[in-house]
């Protein structure tokens, strides 16, 4: 295992409140994903980070915004809380080939 | 994006059989990876394979990447063996991933 930890593990909010979902690995791994898991999608990803301050969108970053200032942590923000981004969301690393996945946060927006 | 198709959606297996997983993409790719995601929902590193083959105890893959392939097999399977087990592949630098084979081995 990457040594990758989520938090929260399990959050539910309201409609139109700004929710910040944590990654943090312990590997010094220089890549960091965000996906996003919903039923009969598989997973997409949403960002993915590629260095400190170096972040990219992926297949579906619309409603999502990344962070990363430090090599171990990355964030991910929904400005605006939907019932559509109601989703199983992980965080994964990699050292530029095999990536590692963390454990998980289900989010319920409400 | 690189579109993945895994084949079969579903497949009951009776505990101590064996299974073919396919995983089939549609362009050139960097690196395969096969998971395994467990009834938790944790996703479970099962190979990195980006061609030809290895083996890890009762499980192997085989890439076949001029083809657009791989397979996972899973011989003598038990009821641990349950999850979805996902296929996904790296173009650029995201990993894109299929829909899964859900697997069930009934004892």
């Amino acid at each position: 295992d990457a040594g990758i930890t989520q938090s929260p593990r399990h959050k539910v909010t309201e409609t139109g409140t700004p929710v910040t979902l944590r990654c943090h690995q312990t590997e010094n791994h220089r890549y960091m994903y965000w996906y996003r898991q919903d039923p009969g999608h598989g997973l997409r990803l949403i960002h993915y980070s590629y260095g400190v301050k170096d972040t990219d969108k992926g297949e579906v970053s619309d409603g999502y915004s990344v962070s990363r200032s430090k090599t171990e942590d990355f964030l991910l923000t929904l400005e605006s809380a939907t019932s559509s981004q109601t989703s199983v969301y992980f965080c994964a690393t990699s050292d530029g080939y095999e990536q590692y996945f963390g454990p998980g946060t289900r989010l319920t927006v409400t | 994006g690189i579109q993945v198709e895994q084949s079969p959606p579903d497949l009951i297996l009776q505990e101590g059989a064996n299974s073919t997983l396919r995983c089939n993409f549609s362009d050139s790719v960097n690196n395969l990876q096969w998971f395994h995601q467990n009834p938790w929902g944790q996703l479970i590193n099962l190979f990195y394979i980006p061609s030809g083959t290895k083996q890890n105890g009762r499980l192997s893959a085989t890439t076949v990447a001029t083809e657009r392939y791989s397979l996972l097999y899973i011989s003598s399977s038990q009821t641990t063996d349950s999850g979805v087990y996902f296929c996904a592949v790296t173009g650029a630098n995201n990993l894109f991933f299929g829909t899964g084979t859900r697997l069930t081995v009934i004892p």
